[in-house]
This record gives C-alpha cells, sequence and structure tokens, in this order.
C-alpha cells in the first residue's frame, strides 16, 4: 500500500460545480498535512495547510480525519482557473521528509 | 523576499556531459531538497539536506551528487548526463519538520 494515495482523476466538472478530493495516508504518527496545486510543468504551490479542526480559505475547505487517515478538499463554485493537479503532502513529526501523493486532476470546463 | 531561486529555468545536455543546477534560499531553513518529476510518477526525492554539512539520499539518488556547504544554497550535480534524467527538477526547503514547503520555480533538462 502507497503511504498516501489519491484518486489521479481527472475529474471533469463544469463551471459552478462542488468538487473534493480525498487523500488517505498509511502513517498513523503523520502530524503535518498540506494541499498544494500544480499547474502544468509549474512549480507546486501551497494552497492550504489541513488542520485538525478544519479549516476553510474562500471556496476551499479542508479537512481532516484521523480515525479514518485521510484529508479533503472540497472546492466550491469551481472556476476555470481551478483547472490542475492538487497535490497531497503529509508530514510524519520524527521526519524532515513529507510524503506526496501523486495528484488529483481537475478540470473546469464552460 | 526571494524565497527559492533556482537556476537554471532550461538546460538542454548532450549524454555524458556534467552540469549543476543551482538552488538557494534566503529563509533560513533548514531543510532542502531536490526532486525530479517525470509524467504519470509524480515527485520524486533525489536528495535532501537537514542543515549545513549534512546531506543524505532520497528515492533515486543515482547519478546525481549534493553538497550543503552554507544553509542558503544546495546545489545538484549531474556527473555525466544521462537521457534518463531528462526531467523536471524542483528544489524545496522547509523551516522544520511539520512545516510547508516552499519550491523553486524548477528546471526543464533534456538530455540528448
Amino acid at each position: 500500500r502507497k503511504e498516501v494515495e489519491q484518486d489521479p482523476g481527472p475529474f471533469n466538472v463544469p463551471e459552478g460545480a462542488t468538487v473534493a478530493f480525498n487523500c488517505t495516508y498509511s502513517n498513523s504518527a503523520s502530524q503535518s498535512f498540506f494541499w498544494y496545486r500544480q499547474d502544468c510543468r509549474k512549480e507546486p504551490k501551497l494552497l492550504m495547510s489541513v488542520y485538525s479542526s478544519g479549516n476553510e480559505d474562500g471556496r476551499f475547505t479542508a479537512q481532516l480525519n484521523r480515525a479514518s487517515q485521510y484529508i479533503s478538499l472540497l472546492i466550491r463554485d469551481s472556476k476555470l482557473s481551478d483547472s490542475a493537479t492538487y497535490l497531497c503532502v503529509v508530514g510524519a513529526g520524527g521526519s524532515y521528509i513529507p510524503t506526496f501523493g501523486r495528484g488529483t486532476s481537475l478540470i473546469v470546463h464552460p | 523576499n526571494a524565497g527559492v531561486t533556482q537556476t537554471p529555468k532550461f538546460q538542454v545536455l548532450k549524454t555524458g556531459q556534467s552540469m549543476t543546477l543551482q538552488c538557494a534560499q534566503d529563509m533560513n531553513h533548514e531543510y532542502m531538497s531536490w526532486y525530479r518529476q517525470d509524467p504519470g510518477m509524480g515527485l520524486r526525492l533525489i536528495h535532501y539536506s537537514v542543515g549545513a554539512g549534512i546531506t543524505d539520499q532520497g528515492e533515486v539518488p543515482n547519478g546525481y551528487n549534493v553538497s550543503r556547504s552554507t544553509t542558503e544554497d544546495f546545489p545538484l550535480r549531474l556527473l555525466s548526463a544521462a537521457p534518463s534524467q531528462t526531467s523536471v527538477y524542483f528544489c524545496a526547503s522547509r523551516l522544520g519538520r511539520n512545516e510547508k514547503l516552499f519550491f523553486g520555480s524548477g528546471t526543464q533538462l533534456s538530455v540528448l
């Protein structure tokens, strides 16, 4: 089983739709969780950190479920500009090395 | 505050040539790392460093060397380039173990 797993997609949604991605992790000692956005052949950019209580940033909501060992990202009112690959990144407290999921591709169409 | 600066943006090499990819950060980050990204493969860790004078191998270290003589700089050396090293390379740094990663803008390398 991979340490961090994501559905590669693509998720193909119309503008204005709500879409959700999940990311499962296998290391129960994981302590830090992030969602990054990556556009084609560009560097990943931090979208949001994920906190235990869940957090929201505009149209984006991130949740952490420690019991089931997954994090989620909800995007409301999708825009064409949201089309990208969304990477889940998980860090275990004892290690400097974060673990990346392979990413979920989102395509928002008119 | 420049963040993570990575050069060059593009490079074409012939098989057997050597080169150095430069990475510098001005955020006083302990951790620096190099990744390569190939289609369908996700980001794979090449080498990393947790401080000046300390480096270690990642998942795909063969064919690459690194050094960390200062906190700011973490160059990646290709000793004898091979076509299998054609990829997009990213440098990344973070302040501490549970902190977010900051990425450089990437180097697109082609080895002919």
